[in-house]
């Protein structure tokens, strides 16, 4: 069975302390993986889609890797406009679904 | 352009009554989702129209009904409601068929009374 779990369920930074979020998926046949940041009451928003091992995307103060195993979103220097949940997802094997974990929670404190 | 809507924003209704969740895109997307999200969860997927055909219904309850008169719009008509089905419901879309990422719209907060 198609599976994505991140952690930690929650994470408190200072800001500009860097830290990363952790994605492990179990999936046959990865076909994609995306992060997507969602703020509260509000559609998720997408960031990447990475689709194979050692691809790195960037976008501002974030940086998302792929190993075979597992994705990581790495956040530099955060400030608090970074405060939101972290979604990752993956394309369920042969089926138009999505396999979402269940989304990290990050509070930055001025 | 990634950029899907969705009205109303907010939709108060009763457990009586009949009303409609509207999303529209103009991005060429032939994909379009439909999700409920309650609190502290991730998306949880109701619909998946290909090509403005039906092709995911994930044992939705009847009183959920989707329809995608063109491949820009989708409609979610709702009847006869619970109190648990208050959510957040979303719509996304994306490319066509393959592992394309999905592009999510701003969601309708439904509260049912």
């Amino acid at each position: 069975e198609d599976q994505v779990t991140q952690s930690p369920e929650a994470l408190r930074l200072q800001e500009g302390e860097s830290s990363s979020l952790n994605c492990s998926y179990t999936v046959s046949g990865l076909r994609g993986l995306f992060w997507y940041r969602q703020d509260p009451g509000k559609g998720p928003e997408f960031l990447f889609t990475l689709y194979s091992a050692g691809e790195e995307k960037e976008k501002e103060r974030l940086k998302a890797t792929l190993t075979k195993k597992e994705s990581f979103l790495h956040i530099t220097a955060p400030k608090p406009e970074d405060s939101a949940t972290y979604l990752c997802a993956v394309p369920q094997g042969g089926s138009e679904k999505l396999v979402f974990g269940k989304g990290t929670k990050l509070t930055v404190n001025p | 352009d990634t950029e899907v809507t969705q009205t109303p924003k907010h939709l108060v209704m009763g457990m009586t009554n009949k009303k409609s969740l509207k999303c529209e895109q103009h991005m060429g997307h032939r994909a379009m989702y439909w999700y409920k999200q309650k609190a502290k969860k991730p998306p949880e997927l109701m619909f998946v129209y290909s090509y403005e055909k039906l092709s995911i219904n994930e044992s939705v309850p009847s009183r959920f009904s989707p329809e995608c008169p063109n491949s820009s719009l989708l409609n979610l008509h709702l009847h006869a409601l619970q109190p648990e089905d208050s959510a957040l419901y979303l719509c996304a879309s994306k490319v066509g068929r393959g592992g394309n990422e999905q592009y999510f719209g701003p969601g309708t907060r439904l509260t049912v009374t």
